[in-house]
């Protein structure tokens, strides 16, 4: 089944700066999710665009997709210590069984 | 307070030895899923359900078994564990299948067999 792909692997910043991570996939999608793993914890879930939305915005989350890269980037604004998690995005196939798959994530640390 | 639960956390067992991970949710969700995670590979789906007595096989379903009697309930049955299962396990739902939907996840089991 499809899998997104998240890049990079880890990020490493400093509080305050933004964080931008990158989800890509192969085929055509319906919608696009991203969730947040605190360390051994279940996924929490972020924020959901669809396929003909170009970006959406949820507090200091900013999502984008662009379907004709079959990419879509999430932007975490003045980050905090407390945003060190690891990111996953998942994509639901259009025509697809309707159930969304997940990529590998991105691991994010937020140094204070 | 809405939440997807799953007994136990933690479980050291043997090869071979049966046993059962409990999964329930008091959302009234249709939909629930069972997944492992496993460094570097991400989420991988075993099993899912679209409702009472309908599963179907997720990504790795092999050494697995699933059962869907009651909405709220969902375990995860490895009947001959081996090694290779030893992973972090998590149960999920949501309202209905479909991406439009998002998940809630449970706190997750790490199983460990030896």
């Amino acid at each position: 089944s499809q899998q997104g792909e998240e890049d990079p692997q880890a990020l490493s910043i400093q509080e305050g700066e933004n964080a931008t991570m990158n989800c890509s996939y192969k085929t055509s999608i319906n919608n696009l999710q991203w969730y947040r793993q605190n360390s051994g914890r279940g996924l929490v879930h972020l924020i959901l665009i669809r396929s003909n939305e170009r970006e959406k915005h949820s507090g200091r989350l900013r999502v984008t997709l662009d379907t004709s890269k079959k990419s879509s980037s999430l932007l975490i604004t003045a980050s905090r210590a407390a945003d060190t998690a690891s990111y996953f995005c998942a994509t639901e196939q259009l025509g697809g069984s309707y159930i969304p798959t997940f990529g590998r994530g991105t691991s994010l640390i937020v140094h204070p | 307070e809405a939440q997807v639960t799953q007994n136990p956390r933690y479980l050291i067992t043997v090869t071979g030895k049966k046993l059962t991970v409990t999964c329930s949710q008091n959302m009234n969700h249709e939909y629930m899923s069972w997944y492992r995670q496993d460094p570097g590979l991400g989420l991988r789906q075993i099993y899912y359900s679209m409702n009472v007595e309908a599963t179907d096989k997720g990504d790795v379903p092999e050494g697995y078994k699933v059962s869907r009697k009651e909405k709220r309930n969902f375990p995860l049955i490895l009947e001959s564990p081996s090694p290779n299962q030893t992973s972090l396990y998590f149960c999920a739902s949501s309202l209905t299948s479909g991406g439009y939907y998002e998940q809630y996840f449970g706190p997750g089991t790490r199983l460990t067999v030896t």
